[in-house]
Order: C-alpha cells, then sequence, then structure tokens
C-alpha cells in the first residue's frame, strides 16, 4: 500500500518568514495529493491539492510543488503569520480510491 | 458545498457503557463515509470505511465488535463505541466521499472521555 512520509515533525519559525514542510510517497499509482490544516480540536481542512498532472500550484500565501519523478510534494507558506500555527498534514490518493494515506503531521509554531 | 456534520462534539462517559457518535453529510449524497481516529499530537488513523447498505470494512487492528459501524443511509453513518474503556478516549472524526477522485470532506470531530 502506500506510504506518506512527513518532515519535519515540528517546525518553528518567526513571524514573516517562509515554512516549508516535505511528504514522500511510494505508490507511483497516486496522482492526487492534498494538504490540510488541523488547529488544536478542530477537523482539519483542506488548504491547498494538486493533481500530478500539474507541477506547481500556487494560492496566496501558500503554494504546492510535486516531483512525480522523485514522489516527493511540499508545501510552502511565505509570510507566516502567529494564525498559521497549526498540525499540517499532507495526504496521497491513488487514482480510483476514495481514501487518501496521511502523513504523520507536522507542527507548525509560528512566533510573533 | 460538501458539509459534513459530526455530533456529538464532545462526550464524557462511565467506564462500561456505550456512545453513538453521527455524521451526517448535509449537501451530498455521501456514499462512502469513513471513521478515524486521532491521538493527541498524532495523525488521523483510518478505523473503517462504511458504504451505504453494507457492512463496514475494518482496518487491521480494529475491533469490529468494539466499534459499531452503521452506514443506514446515504447521509447518515453512526460509529458507537461499546463497553467503552478509559483507553478508548480519543479523538474521532468522520469525512465523507460523494464522488471517486472527488470532495473528501471530515466531519468537525468528536472528542471522547471516558472516565
Amino acid at each position: 500500500g502506500e506510504n506518506v512520509e512527513q518532515h519535519p515533525s515540528t517546525l518553528s519559525v518567526q513571524e514573516g518568514d517562509s515554512a516549508v514542510i516535505k511528504c514522500t510517497y511510494s505508490d507511483s499509482a497516486s496522482n492526487y495529493f492534498p494538504w490540510y490544516k488541523q488547529e488544536l480540536g478542530k477537523r482539519p481542512q483542506l488548504i491547498i491539492d494538486i493533481r500530478s498532472n500539474v507541477g506547481e500550484k500556487k494560492d496566496q500565501r501558500i503554494a504546492v510543488t510535486l516531483n512525480k519523478t522523485a514522489k516527493h510534494f511540499s508545501l510552502h507558506i511565505t509570510e507566516t503569520q502567529p494564525e498559521d500555527s497549526a498540525v499540517y498534514f499532507c495526504a496521497a490518493r491513488r487514482g480510483g480510491s476514495y481514501i487518501p494515506t496521511f502523513g504523520r503531521g507536522t507542527s507548525l509554531i509560528v512566533h510573533p | 458545498g460538501a458539509v459534513v456534520s459530526q455530533h456529538p462534539s464532545w462526550v464524557i462517559c462511565k467506564s462500561g457503557t456505550s456512545v453513538k457518535i453521527e455524521c451526517r453529510s448535509l449537501d451530498f449524497q455521501a456514499t462512502t463515509m469513513f471513521w478515524y481516529r486521532q491521538f493527541p499530537k498524532q495523525s488521523l488513523m483510518l478505523m473503517a470505511t462504511s458504504n451505504e447498505g453494507s457492512k463496514a470494512t475494518y482496518e487491521q487492528g480494529v475491533e469490529k465488535d468494539k466499534f459499531l459501524i452503521n452506514h443506514a443511509s446515504l447521509t447518515l453513518s453512526t460509529l458507537t463505541v461499546t463497553s467503552a474503556h478509559p483507553e478508548d478516549s480519543s479523538f474521532y472524526i468522520c469525512s465523507a466521499s460523494g464522488v471517486v477522485g472527488y470532495g473528501y470532506t471530515f466531519g468537525s470531530g468528536t472528542r471522547l472521555t471516558v472516565v
């Protein structure tokens, strides 16, 4: 089955800095890669996703890049703000499947 | 669109009792619903997948007699934790999907505390 590795487990940055979270996946049939943000005690919220026919996608301060050959994808957050503090999960899902496989999560702490 | 409601948001129960958690898709028909468990500072662990009108498929290591799942309609799935024990205390989250390849929406989660 799919295996998703996520690094780092904890990331601490100063407000205004950039943050990068990296994930690798094992199943070459995976073609959909969502990223979720989860605040304490709340549900994971989809913040951005990318499909395998695209190499990069950007939405305001967040962007995701995908390298299919290397089987890795990354989340980039620029100009971080304290409200970006949360746990971020990457996921990978193969075509024809409902179920994404989640990474272990990255706890992002943005210090004011 | 794609709203999933989960109830209750938190519950405290005594050891040995059963607790039912509901997951509803409000604006779409969820052919498949999923139940996750999440321990503090850990990732989402898939417990089971349920399809409307059929028996749930449980992940390895999940006791199907302890975690009863019913998906009686296209908009409602329930998880019943039977004979709950303190080690069952956790954050339980459902998710729902209507069509393969689209929309994977999480419910608001239920914090279960067994005392």
